[in-house]
């Protein structure tokens, strides 16, 4: 049973260019979250996904982000015309159930911006 | 928002001797908690978890105290390996806030540092 599929591993865009981050959650989980840490600081909660439905979205900057879980297929974090300040790594975790029991996170992708 | 903080950044021990990694919590609402492992390079590994209606549980060289009276939480590791250099976040959640919204609240991690 494979953990939870984060790819690319690491991610090189230029200033402007769109970011796309994809997360395969563990067979059997239909809850997905993606969380953003900078350098030398905890994670930070962006939004909560079941299949087809965005759950919570409070943590995700108002402009330039987008997520998506479809029916079928990973889940899909986007970042349009990337500023340096996106630069960060990128995690998802996935559950079995609504609250935090059974979270299992991803290694994550790591986002440069040049 | 209220955050989950920690008191060190940066703890340094003796191969061998036991570890305790403290973390502060502001949110009393919160009912359940989490201790993670980071290494370099890699994602949050769950260490061992507790429920606000605990004190204290133990795992396998761990054990997480939690005192609800000064929102304190800590991580004891026994016997500290080399394997066990990593960064350590605690988490903090209230598992009744409906549907997993808000996701984890974690702290800033305190880096460990095992002294051969």
């Amino acid at each position: 049973n494979a953990g939870v599929m984060q790819n690319p591993r690491h991610l090189v865009r230029r200033r402007g260019q769109e970011a796309r981050l994809r997360c395969s959650p563990m067979k059997g989980h239909s809850h997905v979250y993606w969380y953003r840490q900078l350098p030398e600081e905890g994670l930070k909660f962006m939004v909560y996904l079941q299949k087809e439905n965005i759950i919570d979205e409070s943590g995700m900057p108002k402009e330039r982000f987008s997520a998506e879980f479809p029916k079928e297929g990973p889940s899909i974090l986007r970042i349009q015309q990337v500023v340096r300040g996106d630069s960060a790594a990128y995690f998802c975790a996935s559950s079995p159930r609504t609250d935090a029991y059974g979270y299992t996170f991803g290694s994550g992708t790591r986002l440069t911006v040049v | 928002g209220e955050s989950v903080g920690l008191h060190l950044p940066t703890l340094s021990v003796q191969e061998g001797d036991n570890s305790i990694i403290n973390c502060a919590y502001s949110n009393s609402a919160s009912d359940y908690f989490i201790w993670y492992k980071q290494e370099s390079g890699k994602g949050p590994q769950f260490i061992i978890d507790i429920r606000s209606n605990m004190d204290k549980r133990q795992g396998q060289r761990v054990t997480v105290l939690l005192n609800k009276t000064v929102k304190h939480l800590s991580l004891q590791i026994a016997a500290t390996q080399p394997g066990d250099s990593a960064v350590y976040f605690c988490a903090e959640t209230n598992m009744y806030s409906g549907g997993g919204a808000d996701g984890l609240t974690f702290g800033k991690g305190t880096h460990l540092i095992i002294q051969p």
